[in-house]
């Protein structure tokens, strides 16, 4: 998964906690995206960026906020955990839209108790 | 509503043997299919992919046939080695209105290869 880098790799948050899960990417790519992959739930798609400074929501968004910093750096962000979000996140990147595919990072193991 | 169907969770099948992982869809707007295997602990690489204009794409072992008349893509791993044992997601994406940046997943089929 070379090129999709993201911290933590695990977390533990209690309920109502705040955190921001990290996601760099260094192939000058323009897409980058939230998932997230419950069992039994294959990927769902929380939030998107389709090129710096602007943001879209996926099919999962609520309770979930993101920033695209800068073309390198989408950052997801729970403001108040709840342990509906305890899950294994995602971050992909992609070259624009069309005919291509998505790389991964390595993702985050979040519980939330 | 699911777009992206992988309806069967498991599949298990003898080293050198064939794999036949199915996907089903309902968006007849999708016009990208894509396959990714996932290990544990690791994210999902890109496996192989094929574009609506074409009934097969093949590369290497991996071979995927689209059938756009009943909304199928199909899978072939041939032989399969145990190094193939993970989930297997099934991804789709409508790029007929210009530039679309998503990608549509299924639930994964998890492949076991025995030796």
């Amino acid at each position: 998964n070379a090129g999709v880098t993201q911290t933590p790799k695990f977390q533990v948050l209690k309920t109502g906690q705040s955190m921001t899960l990290q996601c760099a990417q260094d192939m000058n790519h323009n897409s980058m995206y939230w998932y997230r992959q419950d069992p039994g739930m294959g990927l769902r798609l929380i939030y998107y960026s389709a090129s710096e400074g602007t943001t879209d929501k996926g099919e999962v968004p609520n309770g979930y906020n993101v920033s695209r910093l800068n073309k390198r750096e989408f950052s997801l962000r729970l403001e108040s955990a709840a342990p509906s979000q305890t899950s294994v996140y995602f971050c992909a990147m992609k070259e624009g839209g069309g005919f291509t595919e998505a790389f991964f990072g390595q993702g985050t193991r979040l519980t939330v108790v | 509503d699911q777009q992206v169907k992988q309806n069967s969770p498991s599949l298990s099948v003898q080293e050198g043997r064939i794999s036949i992982l199915n996907c089903d869809y309902t968006n007849s707007m999708f016009d990208y299919f894509l396959w990714y295997k996932k290990y544990p602990a690791e994210g999902p690489t890109f496996l192989i992919s094929i574009s609506s204009i074409k009934d097969k794409n093949e590369d290497g072992r991996f071979t995927v046939f689209l059938n756009k008349s009943a909304k199928h893509l199909s899978l072939h791993i041939v032989p399969s080695q145990p190094g193939d044992s993970a989930v297997y997601f099934c991804a789709a994406s409508d790029n007929s209105g210009g530039s679309n940046y998503k990608l549509t997943f299924g639930k994964g089929t998890l492949l076991t290869v025995n030796p």
